[in-house]
């Protein structure tokens, strides 16, 4: 069975401090994918990133970065310099690559508030 | 970018009514498509994976007589829900992998907000 854990709930910042949302998962699997999506108050999910269970390298995008530690099953996205803009709810997710129907699990989700 | 549209984007109905949200999928075809439910505060909880041509396949405790799915062609897919009641109230999120795999990269569309009186 899949798990993604997201143990922080709710995180409130001031605009251009730095802030870092954990994500844990659990998968039997071998291959997989690892997602981050953010969630405006409009409900559309805002594709982030997604990453390769063969590909450890960390990456940078702008004020984003992920941190992909396969030996702690860990998959940390840090925002940089925080915005109003960024106040969202974000969500991790993994996907699996074997089987017939590949699912997407998605963790409960962490809702980021940034204060001017 | 591939582009998911649900209509409609919100909807009001009463109690004991049927409502009918669609998915297209509008610049590739979807053989696959995921619906998914969202209760207020919580996380995406996958209810169903729609198939064009075939039954869609339900996950477990979701009612399949409740939430009826048409997958009738490679770009639409529906979810009735019937006979609403106000705990079907929710939010309804399709997905779309472009191309036949399904582990090809899901594309979400905006979501439906269905609020049952």
């Amino acid at each position: 069975a899949q798990k993604v854990t997201q143990a922080q709930t709710e995180i409130s910042v001031v605009e251009k401090e730095d802030v870092t949302l954990d994500c844990v998962y659990e998968t039997r699997d071998t291959t997989y994918y690892l997602f981050w999506y953010k969630q405006p108050p409009s409900g559309e999910l805002v594709f982030l990133i997604r990453r390769n269970s063969f590909d450890e390298q960390n990456e940078i995008s702008g004020r984003y970065s992920w941190n992909f530690q396969k030996s702690t099953s860990s998959f940390n996205f840090t925002i940089t310099a925080s915005q109003v803009v960024d106040s969202a709810v974000y969500f991790c997710a993994l996907r699996s690559l074997t089987g017939a129907n590949s699912k997407l699990t998605f963790g409960k989700g962490i809702t980021l508030s940034v204060r001017p | 970018g591939a582009v998911v549209s649900q209509h409609p984007s919100w909807v009001i109905c009463k109690s004991g009514t049927s409502v009918k949200i669609e998915c297209r999928s509008l610049d590739f075809q979807a053989t696959t498509m995921f619906w998914y439910r969202q209760f207020p505060k919580q996380s995406l909880m996958l209810m169903a994976t729609s198939n064009e041509g075939s039954k869609a396949t339900y996950e477990q405790g979701v009612e399949k007589d409740k939430f009826l799915i048409n997958h009738a062609s490679l770009t639409l897919s529906t979810l009735t829900v019937t006979s609403a009641h106000p705990e079907d109230s929710s939010f309804y999120i399709c997905s779309a992998p472009r191309g036949i795999s399904t582990y090809n990269e899901q594309f979400f569309g905006p979501g439906t907000r269905l609020t049952v009186l």
